[in-house]
């Protein structure tokens, strides 16, 4: 069974910290995909990322920073100089890919709440 | 900008009434998800469908639910009766099932529902 743990509950930052949002997975697949998801306050579910289990290399996206690692199945989310519009709550989340290959549902985190302080 | 669309964005209902979101996927996604938030159960999933087929729907309580996608362009999540249990942000998302973005899913604003 697929599992997904972010075990920060509520992270607090002042602006312009940086801030790094964990997140462990568990899976028996060999092929699986990792997402992870922003919902501001306005309760929509924005997509941030995905990564393929077969491609460790991570990922910088202007503030945003991605660190995929097997080895601990952990993929880790950074915000560099954290900014006020970024307080949301971010779910990373897993997908298991079927025999065919292709798509199955998303197993999300419970979620990590980000609060940044003006 | 395409966006997954979902209707209606509220719904208050007592106990017992029968309710139905709808949902209207990306243009050309061929795979559609039903999600509920509750804060007790975060995000689960509820059904899903490729190619307007049910692919899962184990998630959902079968008594009371139901979802369908009665075209490509539509799919539908209904409850009968309703329950206060019930109440919860119910979320659409569609994808690709191949190609360069297979698996990402878009999600729709959501519906809220609040059973009485």
């Amino acid at each position: 069974a697929q599992k997904v743990t972010q075990a920060q509950t509520e992270i607090s930052v002042v602006e312009k910290e940086d801030v790094t949002l964990d997140c462990v997975y568990e899976t028996r697949d060999t092929t699986y995909y990792l997402f992870w998801y922003k919902q501001p306050p306005s309760g929509e579910l924005v997509f941030l990322i995905r990564r393929n289990s077969f491609d460790e290399q991570n990922e910088i996206s202007g503030r945003y920073s991605w660190n995929f690692q097997k080895s601990t199945s952990s993929f880790n989310f950074t915000i560099t100089a954290s900014q006020v519009v970024d307080s949301a709550v971010y779910f990373c989340a897993l997908s298991e890919a079927g025999s065919s290959g292709s798509a199955r549902q998303l197993t999300f985190g419970s979620g990590t709440q980000l609060t940044v302080l003006p | 900008d395409a966006r997954v669309t979902q209707t209606p964005r509220h719904k208050v209902t007592e106990m017992g009434q029968e309710v139905t979101m709808r949902c209207q996927p990306i243009l050309g996604h061929n795979t559609v998800f039903w999600y509920r938030q509750t804060m007790m159960q975060g995000l689960e999933l509820l059904a899903y469908f490729r190619n307007r087929a049910p692919l899962d729907d184990s998630g959902m309580p079968k008594d009371r639910f139901s979802a369908e996608m009665p075209d490509a362009t539509l799919a539908t999540l209904k409850i009968q009766p309703s329950e206060p249990r019930d109440s919860a942000v119910y979320f659409c998302a569609s994808g690709l099932a191949s190609g360069r973005r297979m698996n990402e899913q878009f999600f729709g604003p959501g519906t809220r529902l609040t059973v009485l």
